[in-house]
């Protein structure tokens, strides 16, 4: 079962624009992890949040993470055709040594 | 340096067929996972071998599947009497220490089509 949900699902917007994408999980995590992924392969790892940050930056990447709502957000500025791809959020949950996806956003850039 | 490497990209095998995907993680990495992702849906956890051993098989959905570590370096997932309900993709994955603090670097998949 997978423990993230994310939201929207399917996000397309025109380049230079911002993109927000959320993910909501249900139990306690250690951190909550970022990926994108092209063309249905492999994932890359894009940003890492512990569970006592609140925010991280990473070029024109934001994460927030809230613990008390169960929610993270990452938030993409002045997007790029480039940019084009899934987009999921993994917990790392307290006490397991695996990853817990969530479904993904498929994000389109439009230019 | 190089990657988590995949081999083969793709197979193609028939119901009731035996299988084998094999993973070469990242050069001194410790901890393996596997995953596998069905079409539009996020990855789902397998199994995870830190060293040699599988520390966590328990989303391997039946005894079916199975996988190996002989040497805690390359990993074989293997998975006897092929279903349709297999046909995913398999992502392998390797991180420096299997503490969950840290990144794990996936390899690009063996996308997996059992007719």
């Amino acid at each position: 079962s997978q423990q993230g949900e994310e939201d929207p699902q399917a996000l397309s917007i025109q380049e230079g624009e911002n993109a927000t994408m959320n993910c909501s999980y249900k139990t306690s995590i250690n951190n909550l992890q970022w990926y994108r992924q092209n063309s249905g392969r492999g994932l890359v790892h894009l940003i890492l949040i512990r569970s006592n940050e609140r925010e991280k930056h990473s070029g024109r990447l934001r994460v927030t993470l809230d613990t008390s709502k169960k929610s993270s957000s990452l938030l993409i500025t002045a997007s790029r055709a480039a940019d084009t791809a899934s987009y999921f959020c993994a917990t790392a949950l307290q006490g397991a040594q695996k990853l817990v996806f969530g479904q993904g956003t498929r994000l389109t850039i439009n230019p | 340096g190089a990657g988590v490497s995949q081999t083969p990209s793709n197979k193609v095998t028939e119901k009731g067929k035996y299988v084998e995907l094999r993973c070469d993680p990242i050069s001194g990495h410790t901890a393996l996972y596997w995953y596998r992702q069905s079409l539009g849906q996020g990855p789902e956890f397998l199994i995870y071998f830190q060293g040699t051993g599988a520390a966590d098989d328990s989303g391997l959905p039946n005894d079916r599947f199975f996988a190996v570590r002989p040497e805690g370096s390359v990993s074989t997932l293997k998975i006897q009497r092929t279903e349709r309900g297999d046909s995913a993709v398999y992502l392998c994955a390797s991180s420096s220490s299997g503490t969950g603090f840290n990144e794990q670097f996936f390899g690009p998949g063996t996308r997996l089509t059992v007719l």
